[in-house]
Order: structure tokens, then C-alpha cells, then sequence
């Protein structure tokens, strides 16, 4: 089974300022990873996925994600936050060979001007 | 491409009573997930449909918690009797197919209950 450990609950910052979001997970195969973006009242909605490949994954809205597989770490980043980047962020992880998403319980990010 | 559809948005009831959540996946999708994610913790599987069957419900409380998807479209899920531990929102998803692969799920809104 895998897990996902998502190290900050809440993450206040400044507009303009950089925001990393970090999430570790636990697999004892290979796995597929995956950030998803809540804003309030609001399903979930894709950042972005690690498959294969490029380590450094680009997503929407200027976010991107390194996989680190010696440190089974999946970081978040955006350089510069808008106050429309304020939201709920879940790291999830799936097997390869499985199809079962497990979620993090989340990082709330708050941007202040 | 219209998305994944869910009703009501917010729902209140009383312990013990019943209550229906609808969803419709997008249109073509044949795999459709409902999830029930608590305040402050991520979302989690209750049950997977791929057309009409069911691939999992190991997570789903079937004591109280069933669900249906008739003719592989729409789908229902229902609470009872409810209890205060089933206030939570309600999610649902779908994907193009539950084979193993790394398929992209879409989310529908949620619906918001509150058990009382």
C-alpha cells in the first residue's frame, strides 16, 4: 500500500512571494504522482503529474514539482504567488499497476497582500 | 466538455435519517469514484464503479453506505441511517477507464453534508 505525508497542514505567504508545499510518500513499488488544487466550494482540479521522464514537471497556472526518488519527495513550487493561488493543496500518489489514489491530508495556503 | 455534475450542493440533516447524493460522470467516462473527504484530511475512496460493476468498495461502510450506478451513467450514493461521523463532503469522480494507468480523474464540486 502506499501513503502520502504532506509536511506543512498551513502555509501563510505574502503576495509575489516563492511558496514550496512538501510532500513525502511511501511506495515499496513504483508509483505515479500527482498535485491537485481545491479553491473554496470547489472540486479538485490537476496541477500536474509525474509519470516517467523529466524529474522537474511544469503545471498549470506556474507551478511545478520536483520527484526526488531517493528522497521519496514530490515538492511542490511557484516562484510568485497571486492572492488567487490562496487554496487547498493535495499531493496524491497511485502504483504503477494499480489504480487506487491515495491522498494526502492536504496544505492550506493562505496568500496575504 | 461539461464536467462531472453533483447534487445537492448542501444537504443538513438529523442523525438517523436518509440521505441521496447523485453525481454524472463526464460523458464517455466509464469509471466513476465516489469519495468522502472529513474536515482537514484528504479525500478518500468509498467506491469504484467501471460501467455498472463495482471495482472496489473495500473502504465503504455497507452497514449503513450503499450505492448504485444503473445502466454505467449516473450514480447514487446513500447514507442510512446517517450519524454525526458522516459529516464530510462527498465526492465525486471520473476517469476515462479504471485500468491500470496513471488516468486522469475528474472532480465534481462535492456535496457538503452536515449531520446534526
Amino acid at each position: 500500500a502506499q501513503s502520502v505525508t504532506q509536511l506543512d497542514s498551513q502555509v501563510p505567504v505574502f503576495e509575489e512571494a516563492p511558496v514550496e508545499l512538501r510532500c513525502n510518500y511511501s511506495s515499496s513499488v513504483s508509483v505515479y504522482l500527482f498535485w491537485y488544487v481545491q479553491y473554496p466550494n470547489q472540486g479538485l482540479q490537476l496541477l500536474l503529474k509525474y509519470l516517467s521522464g523529466s524529474t522537474l514537471v511544469k503545471g498549470i497556472n506556474g507551478f511545478e514539482a520536483e520527484f526526488n526518488k531517493s528522497q521519496t519527495s514530490f515538492h511542490l513550487r511557484k516562484p510568485s504567488v497571486h492572492i488567487s493561488d490562496t487554496a487547498e493543496y493535495f499531493c496524491a500518489v497511485i502504483a504503477v499497476l494499480d489504480y487506487k489514489l491515495s491522498f494526502g491530508a492536504g496544505t492550506t495556503v493562505t496568500v496575504r497582500a | 466538455e461539461a464536467g462531472v455534475a453533483q447534487s445537492p450542493r448542501y444537504k443538513i440533516i438529523e442523525k438517523r435519517q436518509s440521505v441521496a447524493f447523485w453525481c454524472n460522470p463526464i460523458s464517455g467516462h466509464a469509471t466513476l469514484y465516489w469519495y468522502q473527504q472529513i474536515l482537514g484530511q484528504g479525500p478518500k475512496l468509498l467506491i469504484q464503479f467501471q460501467n455498472n460493476g463495482v471495482v472496489d468498495d473495500s473502504q465503504l461502510p455497507k452497514d449503513r453506505f450503499s450505492a448504485e450506478r444503473l445502466k454505467g451513467v449516473d450514480s447514487t450514493l446513500k447514507i442510512q441511517p446517517a450519524k454525526l461521523e458522516d459529516s464530510a463532503v462527498y465526492l465525486c469522480a471520473s476517469s476515462f477507464t479504471s485500468q491500470a494507468g496513471p488516468y486522469e480523474q475528474y472532480f465534481g464540486p462535492g456535496t457538503r453534508l452536515t449531520v446534526t
